[in-house]
Order: structure tokens, then sequence, then C-alpha cells
């Protein structure tokens, strides 16, 4: 079974602070994993994969096989980072994801 | 493409009614899926659907509910009858291909009384 764990429902921190959202998962073979974004009353949308390797409006996730983590990071917090954000992990046409964490970030 | 569409964005209903909420997912899409988003919970993976055929139900929470797709571009989610505790927000999404990037509708605000 496949299972994405965000052990922090909520986050606070200020504005210019670094900031990391956790996930870890449980997966037996090689999983895709992403990190969706949700502002306020909006649709999900996908903020990065972990494929892709890339960073998205400042945030990077590195995939850690032996840890089976994918946090979620930004070096400095901005206000309109604020929203839920849910780790999903990928595999045979099932997206699985995590309860999310809302991240606030305060002036 | 206008994306994945939901109707209603709003449904307010009284326990012991019929609910339908609808999907269009984006053409060409070959997997569907359907979400509940509560603040207890987060987002459940209810069903998802690939070349219209269900292949995993077991998110759906009981029998008051069932999904169905009669064709590549329309699914229907049915709870009958509706309960306080099935408000949440459901959303539909769909993804062009396995372990692909999900789109998501605006999701349907159900209130049941």
């Amino acid at each position: 079974a496949q299972r994405v764990t965000q052990p922090e429902k909520l986050l606070s921190v200020f504005k210019g602070a670094p900031v990391e959202l956790k996930c870890n998962y449980s997966y037996s073979g090689s999983p895709e994993l992403f990190w969706y974004v949700q502002y306020s009353r909006q649709r999900l949308q996908l903020l990065l994969r972990h494929i892709s390797r890339e960073s998205i409006k400042g945030f990077t996730a590195d995939l850690n096989k032996g840890e089976t983590s994918f946090h979620l990071k930004k070096p400095f917090a901005q206000e309109e980072d604020s929203a839920m954000y849910y780790c999903a992990l990928g595999s045979n046409y099932k997206l699985t994801f995590g309860k999310g964490t809302l991240l606030t970030v305060n002036p | 493409d206008a994306g994945v569409i939901q109707s209603p964005r709003h449904e307010v209903t009284e326990m012991g009614q019929e609910v339908t909420l609808r999907c269009k997912p984006i053409s060409g899409h070959n997997s569907l899926f359907w979400y509940r988003q509560t603040m207890m919970r987060g987002l459940e993976l209810l069903i998802y659907f690939n070349n219209n055929v269900p292949i995993d139900d077991s998110g759906m929470p009981e029998d008051r509910f069932s999904a169905k797709m009669p064709n590549a571009s329309f699914s229907t989610l049915k709870i009958q009858p509706s309960e306080p505790r099935d408000s949440a927000v459901y959303f539909c999404a769909s993804t062009p291909g396995p372990t692909t990037e999900a789109f998501f509708g605006q999701g349907t605000r159900l209130t049941v009384v």
C-alpha cells in the first residue's frame, strides 16, 4: 500500500524566514513524488515534481530514498506563499495525497 | 481547453436527498480521480478511473456513494441518501497518463443540512 505522511497540519513562519514542509512516503516500488499547492479557495495546482528537479517560486524538493522523504524547502518565505501544501505519490495511475500542511507566512 | 470542469460549484441539500456531482475531464486525458477534501481528513481519494474503467474504489466511504464514467468526457459522483457528514469539497482531477501531473477542477462545495 502506498501512503504519504505530512506530520505538520499547520506551519507558521515570518516573512524572510526559511521554511521546510515535511513529507514522508511509504511505497515498495519507485514512486513519483509531487508537491501541489492550493491557494485560498482555489483549485489544487502542481508546484513541482521530483523528476524535473526544478525550482518553482523559489521552492525546491529533494527525493531522499534512504529516508523515504520528499521535503519542500524555501530559503526565504514570502507572504504570498501562504497556502495549503499537499505532498503526493503517484504510481500505476494512482495519485495519493498526504493530509496537507497549511503554511502561514506572517509579515 | 477550459481545464477540468465541475458542476455545480456549490450545492446545499437536505439530509436524505440524492446529490449528483459532475465532472468533465480534459480532452485526451486517460485517468480521472474523485477526491474529497475536509479539514479533518485532508484530501482523500475516493475512486479513480482509467480509460473509463473504475480501477480502485476502495476509498468510497460506503454504499451510499457511487461513481460512473459512461464515456471519456463525463463522470458523475452520486450520494444517495446524503448525510450531514458528507459535507465537504469534492474535487475531480484528470491526468494524461500514469504518474503525470493531475489537473484539478475547481471543486464542488457540498453542504448537507
